[in-house]
C-alpha cells in the first residue's frame, strides 16, 4: 500500500545549529501533509502543515519544503534548542483518506 | 483550554484477557480518532468518529477491538481477548470537524501484554 518515510531514522545536532529532517512519500496524489513533533510520553503536537499548491512554508523557526517532483519534504528548524529534541514525524493525506504517519525521525540537540 | 485527556496512562495485562481505554475530547470537537502506536512506529489509525458515528474503521482488528462513542462526547477503545502484538500505545486525538482541521492528541495509554 501507500507508504510515507523517512531517511534518517536518528539526527543529533550542535545545539544553535540548523535541523534538517527528511521525509519521503509514495502517494502522489497527497494533497497535504503534517509534520508532528512528539517528546517523550506524550501524544504528537502540530508544528506545521503544507498544502500541494505549494512549495515552502515558513512557521516559527520552522520551515517546511515540498517538492512534488521527487515525492519529498522536508522540516528545517532554525538555530536547534534543547527543547527541540522529540521525534518528528511527517504524515501524508489525500482528499477523503485517513492520515498515513511516517516512522519518524528522533533529533537529539547536543549541547 | 483543556486538551484530549486519556486514562488509563499505563495498564500491564496478561494475553487473553480484556482491557479498555477511556478518552474524552476537547469539549466541541466532533471528530475523534483512535490510534495505536507501536514502539519505534508512528501512529495508525484505528477508527474515526464524527460525533457518535463510525467514519472509518477499516483498520480496526473487529475481532478483538472495539470502540464506541455513545452520545458524541467520551470514547472508549476495548481489546478482548489481548494479544502480545497489541502491545502499543493506544493514542486518542480529537478535531473540530472532519480530517483536514487540526487533530489535537492525547498523551496516550501505554499497553503491555505480557
Amino acid at each position: 500500500g501507500e507508504s510515507v518515510g523517512l531517511h534518517l531514522p536518528t539526527l543529533s545536532v550542535q545545539e544553535g545549529d540548523n535541523s534538517i529532517i527528511n521525509c519521503a512519500y509514495s502517494n502522489s496524489a497527497s494533497d497535504y501533509f503534517i509534520w508532528y513533533k512528539q517528546e517523550s510520553g506524550k501524544g504528537p503536537q502540530f508544528i506545521i502543515d503544507i498544502r500541494s499548491n505549494m512549495d515552502k512554508r515558513q512557521g516559527q523557526r520552522v520551515t517546511v519544503l515540498l517538492n512534488k517532483t521527487v515525492k519529498h519534504l522536508s522540516l528545517q528548524i532554525a538555530a536547534t534548542q534543547p527543547g527541540d529534541s522529540a521525534v518528528y514525524f511527517c504524515a501524508e493525506n489525500h482528499y477523503g483518506q485517513n492520515f498515513v504517519f511516517g516512522p519518524g525521525t528522533r533529533l537529539s540537540a547536543l549541547p | 483550554e483543556a486538551g484530549v485527556a486519556q486514562s488509563p496512562r499505563y495498564k500491564i495485562i496478561e494475553k487473553r484477557q480484556s482491557v479498555a481505554f477511556w478518552c474524552n475530547p476537547i469539549s466541541g470537537h466532533a471528530t475523534l480518532y483512535w490510534y495505536q502506536q507501536i514502539l519505534g512506529q508512528g501512529p495508525k489509525l484505528l477508527i474515526q468518529f464524527q460525533n457518535n458515528g463510525v467514519v472509518d474503521d477499516s483498520q480496526l482488528p473487529k475481532d478483538r477491538f472495539s470502540a464506541e462513542r455513545l452520545k458524541g462526547v467520551d470514547s472508549t477503545l476495548k481489546i478482548q481477548p489481548a494479544k502480545l502484538e497489541d502491545s502499543a500505545v493506544y493514542l486518542c486525538a480529537s478535531s473540530f470537524q472532519g480530517l483536514r482541521n487540526e487533530q489535537f492528541f492525547g498523551p496516550g495509554t501505554r499497553l503491555t501484554v505480557l
